[in-house]
Order: structure tokens, then sequence, then C-alpha cells
């Protein structure tokens, strides 16, 4: 069955990196696209970024085009998300979802957390 | 950028009809797609294409879309449907996702 798990998250303090990585299996990865979706504390979902299985063709959201990057190792099935420059506005819980066709998420992994601390 | 807009929350007894609806610009161009969050979980999609069901989702769930308000439906609450619903639609001239502010079903 479609598992997503991700890792990476953790406390950092803003204005510093972080990548966050998302371990796929049960589906063929290399013609999926992926996207990641965040939600801060109390709050609503937030779409981040998208990646196609074609290449060269991702999407940012506007809160953090420039700053964030989305990109795949196929041969290890794995996602990821480089986040640079990170504010307190950047602190949730980050999902990653496959990409069903026609624009929905149709699979969730269980998320990994952000805190921004001083 | 266009908003979607949903009650923050919906109230419905046990046995009943609950209606969650989701309005903007763009719904009426493509397809809407809803998501159910409990507490501590991670979404999961109940809705796509407006009215399809994933796998393994109950029929008491359903989708419908009219004008520029799209509406998700379910039929015969239960205690366990009780969490926050997203709606959520592609724009894809930048290709972008967008979803809605969220709902609140409460089960009396």
């Amino acid at each position: 069955q479609v598992r997503l798990v991700e890792s990476g998250g953790g406390v950092v303090q803003p204005g510093t990196s972080l990548r966050l990585s998302c371990e796929a299996s049960g589906f063929t990865f290399a013609i999926s696209g992926m996207h990641w979706v965040r939600q801060a504390p109390g709050k609503g979902l937030e779409w981040v970024a998208f990646i196609s299985y074609e290449e060269g063709k991702n999407s940012y959201a506007d809160s953090v085009r420039g700053r964030f990057d989305i990109s795949r190792d196929i041969s290890k099935n794995t996602l990821y998300l480089q986040m640079n420059s990170l504010t307190v506005e950047d602190a949730a819980v980050y999902y990653c979802a496959r990409d069903r066709e026609g624009g929905s998420l149709d699979y969730w992994g269980q998320g990994t957390l952000v805190t921004l601390s001083a | 950028s266009y908003v979607l807009t949903q009650p923050p929350s919906v109230s419905v007894a046990p046995g009943r009809t609950a209606s969650i609806t989701c309005g903007g610009e763009n719904i009426g161009i493509g397809g809407v797609h809803w998501y159910q969050q409990k507490p501590g979980q991670a979404p999961v999609q109940v809705i796509y294409y407006t009215s399809d069901r994933p796998s393994g989702i109950p029929e008491r769930f359903s989708g419908s879309k009219s004008g520029y308000t799209a509406t998700l439906t379910i039929s015969r609450v239960e205690d366990g449907d009780e969490a926050d619903y997203y709606c959520q639609v592609w724009d894809s001239v930048v290709d972008h996702r967008l979803f809605g502010g969220g709902t609140r079903l409460t089960v009396l």
C-alpha cells in the first residue's frame, strides 16, 4: 500500500536552514507528482510546493518562493524540501502528499514538525 | 490570488445530514476536492473531482457543485465524522493548489 514517511523536522533558529525528507513506498515514485503541505499550530492547511514527474516543472506558494526548494531522488524514492531563511511564520507540521491526476492529493504522510525558536 | 471560503463550523445531530460549503470564483472551472482531518492525524481525501469517492470512503460522503459553490454532504452522520474538513482546487494556470480555510464539523 502507499506509504509516505516524513523526517527531518526539529527546532531551529530563525534565519537558518533545514531539509525535510519524505520516503515513499507502495507506488511508482518516478512517475508521480508530489507535494509539500504545511499546517501551522491551530491553523488550516497551506499548500507549499509541487514537483512534477516531468523534470523542471516545480511550483511554489508565494510565501516560500525563493526560499524553499523541492526536489526528489528517484533512486532513493525520496522527496525533499530544502528550507532556507526560515522565519517564525514557517513553523508548522509539514506533510508530503502524492499528486492525483486532476490536481488533488490522494495520499498523505503523518507529517514532521518544524519549530522556530530563538 | 483568489480565496476559497468555508464556514468555520457546522453542527449536526447524529443520524442527520451535514452540508459543508466551499465558495470561490475558481470553483466553477475545475474539480473540487475534499479532505477530512481528525485531531492529531494527517488529512484523508474523502472526495475528488467534485463528486468521486476514493476507495474505502463510505457512500455517506458525497460531493456536488453549483455555480461558484461546492458542497460536501455527509448523510447519516456518525460520531466518528467529527473532524475538520477542507476543500481544495487546482489553479492550473500557475500550477498551484489552494485550500479553503476549513470547517469544523461537530456532532451534537
